[in-house]
């Protein structure tokens, strides 16, 4: 059974603060890693597709790391704002490559 | 374009009940998947679906069915519902279902059983 884990599951930041998370996974048989974030009210949103070891993606702001030898993603805030209050979820592709395997994500509050 | 749409937004059923859900795809994307989230979990994969036939199924009961139709929307049946089958319900959609897409997801539907 594939596991995804997040960490830290919940987080509260200061307005300006830069903050990263964690998602760790099984190392072999990768596929792909996905990153969404889900604000409230709303429908996750894709972040980011990595599919190479050493993918690094850049969206404004937020940034995310791939390491798929040693089986973890990074995901990286830099100066958070209100806005980014959400909860990030990550996800890999099972191992026939038909199903997205969710963590239980990392809820982020951030204050003005 | 219209995003995912999924209908309808809130349903109350009862024990014992079924239910039907739907699901609109993007235009112009050919595979939908549904996922089950209850509070505290990430969204847990039920089916996927690509050209009408199921290419995925996650570790649900057969109480759990699916089927996608030509214009490629999606519907999600379940019966003889049970308390914990309380939940929002997911469906996202990509062109192809491949694992470099990434998926597009409706609003969800939000069952409750009493």
């Amino acid at each position: 059974i594939l596991n995804v884990e997040q960490s830290p599951q919940s987080l509260h930041v200061q307005e300006g603060d830069s903050t990263n998370f964690t998602c760790s996974f099984p190392s072999s048989n990768f596929y792909a890693l996905h990153w969404y974030r889900w604000e409230t009210a709303k429908s996750p949103e894709a972040l980011f597709v990595m599919t190479l070891n050493g993918d690094e993606k850049k969206k404004g702001r937020i940034s995310a790391t791939l390491n798929t030898k040693e089986g973890y993603s990074y995901l990286y805030i830099k100066g958070s704002q209100p806005e980014d209050s959400a909860t990030y979820l990550c996800a890999l592709f099972n191992q026939a490559g038909t199903a997205l395997i969710f963590g239980k994500g990392t809820t982020l509050s951030v204050s003005s | 374009d219209a995003g995912v749409t999924q209908s309808p937004t809130h349903l109350i059923k009862t024990r014992g009940q079924q239910v039907t859900l739907r699901c609109s795809p993007i235009s112009g994307h050919k595979s939908v998947s549904w996922y089950q989230q209850v509070l505290g979990q990430g969204p847990q994969f039920i089916f996927q679906y690509y050209e009408k036939e199921e290419r995925g199924r996650g570790n649900f009961p057969d109480r759990f069915s699916a089927r996608q139709f030509p214009n490629y929307s999606s519907e999600l049946n379940v019966n003889a519902l049970l308390l914990g089958d309380s939940a929002l319900y997911l469906c996202a959609s990509s062109r192809t279902g491949h694992s470099d897409q990434p998926q597009h997801f409706g609003d969800g539907t939000r069952l409750s059983i009493l």
